[in-house]
């Protein structure tokens, strides 16, 4: 079965802190890889869709790579605000599988 | 608000019963995903829908089942409810079924089993 990990589990930072979170996946039958933002009391919302090997995307403060081959993505937030305190997910669809997600990774940006 | 829809916002229930959850999705997407999240697990994918037609299944359980209906709104079915399907169910939707679809994920049921 599709695993998707991430990594860390959770992270503190300071306002105005850069930081970079990790998803991992099997690179074997890789097809897409989502980063979805999912705030407290709220429902996630995707940040990037990506497919292609060295795929990069920025929105605003945020940013993500892609490695196929390697089997993983780095998401960035530059310059850490508290309204980016939220879980960060991942999902990998490959093969079969649909978006099998990962467990996230929860940033609070401390003022 | 991501234009999916699902009611009702929390239910409590008892072991044994069973329950319907339901799924509006935004309007023009053709796909709808449900997903369970229990305390300290991932978003866990059950099945999805395309066009009124399954079009994959994940880890449900035999008790469980879904259908979408020709207006496309989604319905998952839990039966036998046992304390540990006690969980928050979210479904998502897509405007077609490809893999690098962007999901639209409502504001979820939370189902509480005593």
């Amino acid at each position: 079965i599709l695993n998707v990990e991430q990594s860390p589990q959770s992270l503190h930072v300071q306002e105005g802190d850069s930081t970079n979170f990790t998803c991992s996946f099997p690179s074997s039958n890789f097809y897409a890889l989502h980063w979805y933002r999912w705030e407290t009391a709220k429902s996630p919302e995707a940040l990037f869709v990506m497919t292609l090997n060295g795929d990069e995307k920025k929105k605003g403060r945020i940013s993500a790579t892609l490695n196929t081959k390697e089997g993983y993505s780095y998401l960035y937030i530059k310059g850490s605000q508290p309204e980016d305190s939220a879980t960060y997910l991942c999902a990998v669809a490959s093969g079969t599988y649909k978006y099998i997600f990962g467990t996230g990774t929860r940033l609070k940006v401390l003022a | 608000d991501s234009g999916v829809t699902q009611t009702p916002k929390h239910l409590i229930t008892a072991t044994g019963q069973r329950v319907t959850l339901r799924c509006s999705p935004r309007s023009g997407d053709l796909s709808v995903y449900w997903y369970q999240q229990s305390l300290d697990q991932g978003l866990q994918f059950l099945i999805q829908y395309y066009n009124g037609e399954e079009r994959a299944k994940g880890n449900i359980l035999e008790r469980f089942s879904a259908q979408q209906f020709p207006d496309l709104h989604s319905e998952l079915n839990l039966s036998s409810l046992e304390l540990g399907d006690s969980a928050l169910y979210f479904c998502a939707s897509s405007v077609a079924a490809g893999r690098n679809e962007k999901l639209f994920f409502g504001s979820g049921t939370q189902l509480s089993v005593l």
